[in-house]
């Protein structure tokens, strides 16, 4: 079965700078899928960025990019020019391709973002 | 388009009642998820359905869950009788399995069970 693990539970950072949260994941399939989701305190899932394992590119949505390191099973999000909007917690999930296995998502714990004025 | 709907958004019950919770799927989406949020145990799924049929209930915690699909526009999740420890947030998301690889969610359900 896959896991997913987010080692820090909090982070913290100083408006307008860059922050890097960590995931690790583990898999023995070929082709999978990672995202990033938002839940801010309304508790809303807002998905964040995607990506496709099977692209070396890494996935970048305005400010939103991830360092996809496929053999070593990593898979962080980087925020830059953080905004008091970003304070959330975020959730790092795995999901396989389509007809590899399950279609579900599996989580990690999440890492809970403060940004700082 | 509308997103993931979910009623109620917020349901506070006495333990040993029912309780039934919905989802309307986006439209078009043939693919709907059921997860549970709690505290002790994160993010979790529940049950999933594709093309309204149940794929994967191995999350359902026991008998006393239990979810349908009659229609490709409605699910619910019943639990009955509930218990203090059912408390969650619980949130439907849907999909168009074949054509996207992103789930979307509905706002959630946050249980109380007294």
């Amino acid at each position: 079965a896959q896991t997913v693990t987010q080692s820090q539970p909090e982070m913290s950072v100083q408006e307008a700078e860059t922050v890097t949260l960590s995931c690790t994941y583990d898999t023995s399939e070929s082709d999978y899928y990672l995202f990033w989701y938002k839940q801010p305190p309304s508790r809303q899932m807002i998905l964040v960025i995607r990506q496709e394992a099977y692209k070396q590119q890494n996935a970048t949505e305005n400010r939103f990019s991830v360092n996809f390191q496929k053999a070593a099973k990593s898979f962080s999000l980087k925020i830059s020019d953080s905004q008091l909007g970003d304070a959330a917690m975020y959730f790092c999930a795995y999901r396989s391709a389509p007809f590899q296995g399950a279609q579900k998502l599996v989580f990690g714990q999440g890492t809970r973002l403060t940004i700082n004025p | 388009d509308a997103g993931v709907i979910q009623s109620p958004r917020h349901e506070v019950t006495e333990m040993g009642q029912e309780v039934t919770l919905r989802c309307k799927p986006i439209s078009g989406h043939n693919s709907l998820f059921w997860y549970r949020q709690t505290m002790m145990r994160g993010l979790e799924l529940l049950i999933y359905f594709n093309n309204n049929v149940p794929i994967d209930d191995s999350g359902m915690p026991e008998d006393r869950f239990s979810a349908k699909m009659p229609n490709a526009s409605f699910s619910t999740l019943k639990i009955q009788p509930s218990e203090p420890r059912d408390s969650a947030v619980y949130f439907c998301a849907s999909l168009l399995a074949g054509v996207t690889d992103t789930q979307y969610f509905g706002p959630g359900t946050r249980l109380t069970v007294l």
